[in-house]
């Protein structure tokens, strides 16, 4: 079965750097989410990437979709405290209605 | 709009009791699933619906039952607890089966003793 893998598990970075989380997928999708889990809360849909290449904009967040549409990338710019949680891609394969997550990546920012 | 409403929110449940989670959307969703959650493991998809009548099995669906006797409600059923199955449960719904917008309810944290 399709199988979404995202990695870092973990991110620790200070106020003010960088983020990048990572998905690949064993299969073609024909789409792929974002969503966003606060501590104690449940997951909050940020995007969806559909076309191959394709790449869209948060203010900070930046998201792209690979041109073989099996990977994906979220980049935070200038990370805030307000971005902690744990960051979940999601995707659809070609042929099936469910919707499998990766394992998600926790960032914690300090101050 | 509710959305997407799960009870209960808390749960202690002793091995082998039976207990049924409540998942209930006022957005008249098509899809609707249910997924557990633990920690370093991600959201793992047990069960889903395409429509009333419709359920498919997901990832890890040993020890849960289902079915959606109408669009509004999708309950997940566990027969016979286990420790293992000691989680949080999120139900979610979105409007097409694939490439929509997933909308969670709150999740039900579920001890088993």
């Amino acid at each position: 079965g399709q199988q979404v893998m995202q990695i870092p598990q973990y991110q620790h970075v200070q106020e003010g750097e960088d983020f990048t989380t990572y998905c690949n997928s064993s299969t073609t999708l024909s789409n792929i989410q974002w969503y966003k889990q606060r501590p104690g809360g449940h997951p909050v849909f940020l995007i969806q990437l559909v076309k191959s290449g394709e790449v869209k904009k948060q203010k900070r967040l930046t998201f792209q979709f690979g041109e073989a549409k099996k990977n994906s990338s979220l980049h935070i710019t200038a990370t805030q405290t307000t971005d902690v949680g744990t960051y979940f891609c999601a995707g659809n394969s070609n042929s099936g209605y469910a919707l499998n997550f990766g394992k998600g990546t926790s960032l914690l920012v300090t101050p | 709009n509710a959305g997407v409403t799960q009870t209960p929110k808390f749960q202690v449940l002793k091995t082998g009791q039976s207990m049924t989670l409540q998942c209930a959307q006022d957005m008249n969703h098509e899809y609707m699933s249910w997924y557990r959650q633990d920690p370093g493991m991600g959201l793992r998809l047990i069960h889903y619906s395409v429509g009333a009548g419709i359920t498919d099995q997901g990832e890890v669906p040993n020890g849960y039952n289902v079915s959606r006797s109408t669009t509004e409600d999708f309950p997940l059923r566990l027969l016979s607890a286990a420790p293992s199955q000691t989680s949080v449960y999120f139900c979610a719904s979105s409007p097409l089966g694939g490439g929509t917008e997933a909308f969670f309810g709150q999740g039900t944290r579920l001890t088993v003793v």
